[in-house]
């Protein structure tokens, strides 16, 4: 039974690119929900998809942009991307919109130089 | 004030010894509480849900005070593999995300 993947696993980029991370969600579960870890930080709830639509979304600006895919895996994009991205984006997937059991994938680690 | 509040450590605790550590939460309407476990540069993992009867496994024993709007959780007899950091996470009824506090790190010392 595949986990939560993620990729790449690492990935560094230069202030003002752009970058996408990619998330495949766990066997059966529908969802899939991005999280933003900064050190020594807790995460931070980016926004989730489901049914290919953002449902709900956290206190990021509009530079983060996301999309579900009908087989359910996920990508996130961030643009003009700013030393202060830099941080762990984690995925995160579940059986439903409102499950509160979500698994978490590996993370992809950005660094923005 | 923070929706979930935590305090970062560090803990040094030898091993053997029991470790508390608390989580206030600021959202009444908070229905889901929970203790992530996370490795030094891993994924947050489940370590266990928190219900208001309060629970335990193994040595491990989470609390809930609704009233208070407060979680626990304590380890007994600690081991070396106890070390990471100790994160608290609440969900509201309803709600599609995780708040997690900022994280409690832990080291056992032997």
């Amino acid at each position: 039974d595949a986990g939560v993947t993620q990729s790449p696993t690492h990935l560094i980029k230069t202030r003002g690119q752009q970058v996408t991370l990619r998330c495949s969600p766990k066997s059966g579960h529908d969802t899939v929900s991005w999280y933003q870890q900064a050190l020594g930080q807790g995460p931070q709830f980016i926004f989730q998809y489901y049914e290919e639509e953002e449902r709900q979304r956290g206190n990021f600006p509009d530079r983060f942009s996301g999309h579900q895919f009908p087989n359910y895996s996920s990508e996130l994009n961030v643009n003009a991307l700013l030393l202060g991205d830099s941080a762990l984006y984690l995925c995160a997937s579940s059986l439903g919109r409102a499950s509160d059991t979500q698994y978490f994938g590996p993370g992809t680690r950005l660094t923005v130089l | 004030r923070k929706e979930v509040e935590q305090d970062p450590g560090p803990f040094n605790v030898p091993e053997g010894a029991t470790v508390a550590f608390n989580c206030t939460y600021s959202n009444s309407a908070s229905q889901s509480f929970f203790w992530y476990r996370q490795d030094c540069r891993k994924e947050p993992k489940l370590l266990m849900s928190v219900y208001s009867s309060g629970n335990e496994d193994g040595r491990f024993t989470a609390q809930l005070n609704r009233a208070s709007q407060y979680i626990s959780l304590l380890i007994r007899d600690s081991k070396l593999s106890d070390s990471a950091t100790y994160l608290c996470v609440v969900n509201i009824f309803g709600n599609e995300k995780l708040t997690f506090g900022t994280g409690t790190r832990l080291t056992i010392i032997p």
